[in-house]
């Protein structure tokens, strides 16, 4: 079966833009979460979508957004992207909230000039 | 607060046995991941543990004591493949997955 997929895969932007990501899981997975990911700074987690819903939120400012639609796919936006936006966007999508498993994406590498 | 830790860096000779460890102060707990994540590419699932005690999934092995707080990843039969970060996250109990910053692993022949 298809695996997590993110698009774009890399992007440019510039101070004060916005930016939406797409993540679409793997088929029957009901939960997303998207993380960012710097160097030296591990995986921080930005929020968690299940059935819609938002279950969980990071410790993140109210720049970033996400959603999910009814097919399960999900998406997160920045608005008024600072230089330290600069990233690797993971999402990881699972069964459920318990899971044993979840499976990542590629990543968007977002580049913030 | 909560708090993952792993050494940053480890060097190990193709073959042999390697073993990183990762101790956590989290709110709740709820499972324990490994995964493994080499430059450029996402993280994939090494193994989960819930209870204590060891599981083992051929050259890849985990290791759990709740009490201690404390977990371990033993990769046996070293091969130059396995040069990547390994990633430790726990889930607190809010289900909210807390990562370690990863622990690089080189491989030397």
């Amino acid at each position: 079966k298809a695996g997590v997929t993110q698009t774009p895969r890399y992007l440019i932007k510039t101070r004060g833009q916005q930016v939406t990501l797409s993540c679409s899981p793997i088929s029957g997975h009901r939960s997303v979460s998207w993380y960012q990911q710097t160097p030296g700074q591990g995986l921080q987690f930005l929020f968690e979508y299940f059935s819609e819903t938002q279950r969980n939120k990071g410790n993140f400012p109210g720049r970033f957004s996400g959603r999910q639609f009814s097919n399960s796919r999900s998406e997160m936006n920045v608005s008024t992207l600072e230089l330290g936006d600069s990233a690797l966007y993971l999402c990881a999508s699972s069964l459920g909230q318990a899971y044993t498993e979840a499976f990542f994406g590629q990543g968007t590498r977002l580049t913030v000039v | 607060g909560q708090n993952i830790d792993q050494p940053t860096e480890m060097t190990a000779t193709e073959g042999a046995i390697v073993q990183i460890n990762c101790t956590y102060q989290t709110s709740g707990f709820n499972g324990l991941f490994w995964y493994q994540q080499h430059a450029g590419e996402a993280p994939t699932f090494l193994s989960y543990n819930v209870l204590d005690g060891l599981e083992e999934k051929g050259r890849f092995s985990s290791f759990l004591s709740r009490s201690k707080g404390y977990s371990y990843l033993l990769l046996k039969e070293l091969q130059m493949k396995d040069s990547a970060s390994y990633l430790c996250a726990v889930r607190d109990s809010n289900y909210q997955l807390i990562w370690g910053a990863g622990t690089k692993l080189i491989i030397k022949p």
